[in-house]
């Protein structure tokens, strides 16, 4: 079966830092991009950016350069997605999908990031 | 780069038809033939039901298509169901090579 699985909830405190993870299983993981969507509290979808695992070439949504970054470890089949410096605004539902440029046919079971001093 | 144009809600009865509108530009929509639609019920995670404009994943039901019309796409939902109440989201390519979401639509299945 084909699954992305996503690491568990997450509570910080502003100015903290935070990695969250994606990682494949039942499919070549080098193969698909990965993108993450951002979903605030009672709000849309928002496309963030994709990652090819194959070489890690990164494309980014305008509206979250240089405030993420994406990276991914081809040899355990995980993505990841990390931060800095949290700000109270990132907090959030966090979610990646199989695909990029294309249609995003598997998505996580999502992380919830909560941001709180 | 804005986010593409959807209705805030639908509504239609067991057994009708409706029709979500999906509005972009020539950099997005009307420009390539990447428009994927997706569904999502409440605390769940998207599932995608159109892709390249209007086929439909292995699985999703054939009362779900999808067209495009120059910078606007459609989800058509015929048959409509209560199990289909859920909110749905279009996504287009864009001249940057990213992706874009619309705002979504509530669907409600009166």
């Amino acid at each position: 079966e084909v699954q992305l699985v996503q690491s568990g909830a997450e509570v910080k405190k502003p100015g903290e830092s935070l990695r969250i993870s994606c990682k494949g299983s039942g499919y070549s993981f080098t193969s698909h991009w990965i993108s993450w969507v951002r979903q605030m509290p009672g709000k849309g979808l928002e496309w963030m950016g994709r990652i090819d695992p194959s070489d890690s070439y990164t494309n980014y949504s305008p509206s979250f350069q240089g405030h993420v970054t994406m990276s991914a470890d081809k040899s355990i089949s995980t993505a990841y997605l990390q931060w800095s410096s949290l700000k109270a605004s990132d907090t959030a539902m966090y979610y990646c999908a199989r695909g990029g440029g294309d249609s995003m046919d598997v998505w996580g079971q999502g992380t919830t990031v909560t941001v709180s001093s | 780069q804005s986010a593409l144009t959807q209705p805030a809600s639908v509504s239609g009865s067991p057994g009708q038809s409706i029709t979500i509108s999906c509005t972009g530009t020539s950099s997005d929509v009307g420009g390539y033939n990447y428009v994927s639609w997706y569904q999502q019920h409440p605390g769940k995670a998207p599932k995608l039901m159109i892709y390249d404009v209007s086929n439909r994943p292995s699985g999703v039901s054939n009362r779900f298509s999808g067209s495009k019309s120059g910078n606007t796409a459609s989800l058509t939902i015929s048959g409509l169901q209560a199990e289909d109440e859920a909110d749905y989201y279009c996504s287009s390519y864009t001249t940057s090579s990213t992706r874009v979401f619309g705002g979504g639509t509530k669907l409600t299945v009166l």
